[in-house]
């Protein structure tokens, strides 16, 4: 069965400095990985993805992403962080084989960006 | 585009009372979902459809119906309201059925936020 943590609830960090939100995932065959952001009262956005090919993915708003197959890790990065990157973060997973495209979304983790 | 759009915003309910959330895309995309949110819990996928007249169960597919009987529109019955039903709801459509195509990314309404008392 497919599934994606996201081990903290809440990441704190001070706009300018780099930020990392984690997300683990576990699903048989290749993975696709999938960031979305959600602002206050609003949808989800699509923000990055991996598929195939470089590690490094890089997506909307200067966020990159790092694929660790060995550590069936999907982490989001920034290297500086704005005030206005505040919003709630989801990772999920959808298994590359699979044609019904089922998503499978980790809890979410709040990210909080202090002037 | 307009994208994806749900109807209504907000929405109040009884216990045992029934209701449609509505959902439309005009991307002319063939997979469209419905998802649940609820605190601490990420999204849940209750249905799911890849095109006209084919609908399937997600992860948590019970109190609740869906049809499809055209590409643009994906409406989620709940039949007979329950407190455990509140929640916000989003839809969601992405392009593309082949397996190839299961990278593409999906496009999420605004949502519904709904509660049932």
């Amino acid at each position: 069965a497919q599934s994606v943590a996201q081990p903290e609830d809440q990441v704190n960090v001070a706009e300018g400095n780099p930020l990392t939100v984690k997300c683990t995932y576990s699903v048989s065959g290749n993975p696709y990985l999938f960031w979305y952001v959600q602002y206050p009262n609003r949808g989800l956005q699509f923000l990055l993805k991996y598929i195939t090919g470089d590690n490094l993915v890089k997506g909307s708003y200067g966020f990159e992403a790092e694929f660790n197959k060995s550590q069936t890790s999907f982490h989001l990065k920034k290297p500086s962080a704005l005030v206005s990157d505040s919003a709630l973060y989801f990772c999920a997973v959808r298994r590359g084989s699979s044609n019904t495209g089922k998503l499978i979304f980790g809890q979410g983790t709040t990210l909080q960006v202090k002037p | 585009n307009a994208g994806v759009t749900q109807t209504p915003k907000f929405q109040v309910l009884k216990t045992g009372q029934s209701m449609t959330l509505q959902c439309a895309q005009d991307m002319n995309h063939e997979y469209m979902s419905w998802y649940r949110q609820d605190p601490g819990m990420g999204l849940r996928l209750i249905h799911y459809s890849v095109g006209a007249g084919i609908t399937d169960q997600g992860e948590v597919p019970n109190g609740y119906n869906v049809s499809r009987s055209t590409t643009e529109d994906f409406p989620l019955r709940l039949l007979s309201a329950a407190p455990s039903q509140t929640s916000v709801y989003f839809c969601a459509s992405r392009r593309g059925l082949a397996e190839m195509s299961s990278y593409n990314e999906q496009f999420f309404g605004p949502g519904t936020r709904l509660t049932v008392l």
